[in-house]
């Protein structure tokens, strides 16, 4: 089984539906992420997550919201989905660097959702 | 605030010929560089990383990369690639002080002929 799943994989849905995209992780780490691909654009930054009670808004984080349910857990949604919101999304985790040998601040991901909004 | 720029967005090369990827980044702080690689359909796996200590440094699948700090370079390069390294790669970039963000370049597309 993968260290890190996300679900659904692929999902397509309609202008102004709610959607939730959600990520779960084996590998015990405390730092979550989503990122979002464009092609042309590469990986840009969602929202974050340090651990349970700390959650950081990325570089595009307008018409998202996210939610820290346990440390294994972090869910991307879309209140309102328009069609600009239509990419390739990764959740990924990490350790601090430093934290233990095995950390090097690089970040393990998922396979991606890919979402197309109609 | 860094950034990350990947100068080439298509590199088509040849099976057994020699490739570079070229990432430049910007920092006024020291930064830890990474390459990753996305194969079709598939998450980002890490190929090598740049922490500190020697300026090349050797990943997997036979590619190595080297932090020019002069330049603020970190090019990706393998001496004979293979129909199996056509994928997507990425340069990526974190401060030092706190690797908690990572930020990404816009990608390469390596595409091998045979």
């Amino acid at each position: 089984d993968a260290d890190v799943t996300q679900t659904p994989r692929n999902r397509i849905t309609k202008t102004g539906k709610r959607i939730m995209l959600e990520c779960s992780q084996t590998k015990g780490h405390d730092r979550m992420y989503w990122y979002r691909q464009d092609p042309g654009l590469g990986l840009r930054l969602i929202y974050y997550s340090f651990d349970v009670k700390d959650i950081n808004k990325g570089e595009i984080s307008d018409g998202y919201s996210v939610s820290r349910q346990a440390q294994a857990k972090f869910s991307l949604s879309l209140e309102s989905a328009i069609p600009n919101q239509t990419a390739l999304y990764f959740c990924a985790t990490s350790a601090p660097f430093g934290k233990g040998v095995w950390d090097t601040g690089e970040l393990f991901f998922g396979e991606g959702s890919r979402l197309t909004v109609l | 605030a860094q950034s990350v720029t990947q100068l080439d967005s298509q590199v088509p090369v040849f099976e057994e010929a020699p490739v570079e990827l070229r990432c430049n980044y910007s920092s006024s702080v020291s930064v830890y560089l990474f390459w990753y690689v996305q194969y079709p359909n598939q998450g980002l796996q890490l190929l090598l990383k740049y922490l500190s200590g020697s300026t090349l440094v050797k990943g997997i699948n036979g590619f190595e990369a080297e932090f020019n700090k002069s330049q603020t370079s970190f090019h990706l390069r393998k001496p004979s690639v293979h129909i199996s390294d056509t994928a997507e790669y990425f340069c990526a970039v974190t401060l030092s002080s706190n690797t908690g963000k990572l930020i990404f370049g816009q990608g390469t597309t390596l595409q091998v002929k045979p």
